[in-house]
């Protein structure tokens, strides 16, 4: 069972306001990520951590920024919304081996108006 | 450019029948394949995986069958029932990609009864 979890599930803001995405996960996974999916399209990975204090940018390209003060901790930050970044945004982990399959979260359903 | 495509955004199938779900990977380096499957309003879940040395694999009711000369990948599902419909994805990784997963758009699979 995975325990992975995202807050808000669902978000309406107007542009220009600073949001963050929580993901927590409780199962002491070294590795973190957010994808993005838009309806009907594949997830694209944004960002990804391989453990505390360690960040990368992932194959698309966001104005998004992420941290990883803790383990089972991996914020989402968006610090001016606006409404190229209506989406669903998707959090992940997995174990530090070869190959491990992700735990997915719920996904935060974004609409920036 | 999707290099992993799943050319099929829907598919519906009787209960009791066999379900195919198709994957097509352009990346030549892609050596480890995995499906998942998301419900709506939950995270995608991991459902099966297989690796380039393997060309099945099998796990109660569902087979992945690879193709590497065709660069294709299929999910068989035998039977279906009703909960199996959900949209499956495709993902793909290589060493190259620091072992990330590439994700195709996927395919909405409805199990009629």
């Amino acid at each position: 069972e995975a325990d992975i979890y995202q807050t808000p599930r669902y978000l309406v803001i107007g542009t220009g306001k600073k949001i963050t995405l929580e993901c927590s996960q409780t199962m002491g996974h070294d590795k973190m990520y957010w994808y993005q999916q838009d309806p009907g399209m594949e997830l694209h990975l944004i960002h990804y951590s391989y453990g505390v204090n360690s960040t990368e940018k992932g194959d698309l390209s966001s104005e998004s920024t992420v941290s990883r003060i803790r383990t089972e901790h991996f914020p989402l930050t968006l610090e001016s919304a606006r409404p190229s970044h209506t989406s669903q945004y998707l959090c992940a982990s997995s174990e530090e081996e070869l190959r491990e399959t992700q735990y997915f979260g719920p996904g935060t359903r974004l609409l920036v108006l | 450019d999707q290099q992993v495509k799943q050319n099929s955004p829907s598919l519906s199938v009787q209960e009791g029948r066999i379900s195919i779900l198709n994957c097509d990977y352009t990346n030549s380096m892609f050596d480890y394949f995995l499906w998942y499957k998301k419900y709506p309003a939950e995270g995608p879940t991991f459902l099966i995986s297989i690796s380039s040395i393997k060309d099945k694999n099998e796990d109660g009711r569902f087979t992945v069958f690879l193709n590497k000369s065709a660069k294709h990948l299929s999910l068989h599902i035998v039977p279906s029932q009703p909960g199996d419909s959900a949209v499956y994805f495709c993902a793909a990784s290589a060493d190259n990609y620091g072992q990330n997963f590439v994700f195709g758009p996927g395919t909405r699979l409805s199990v009629l009864p």
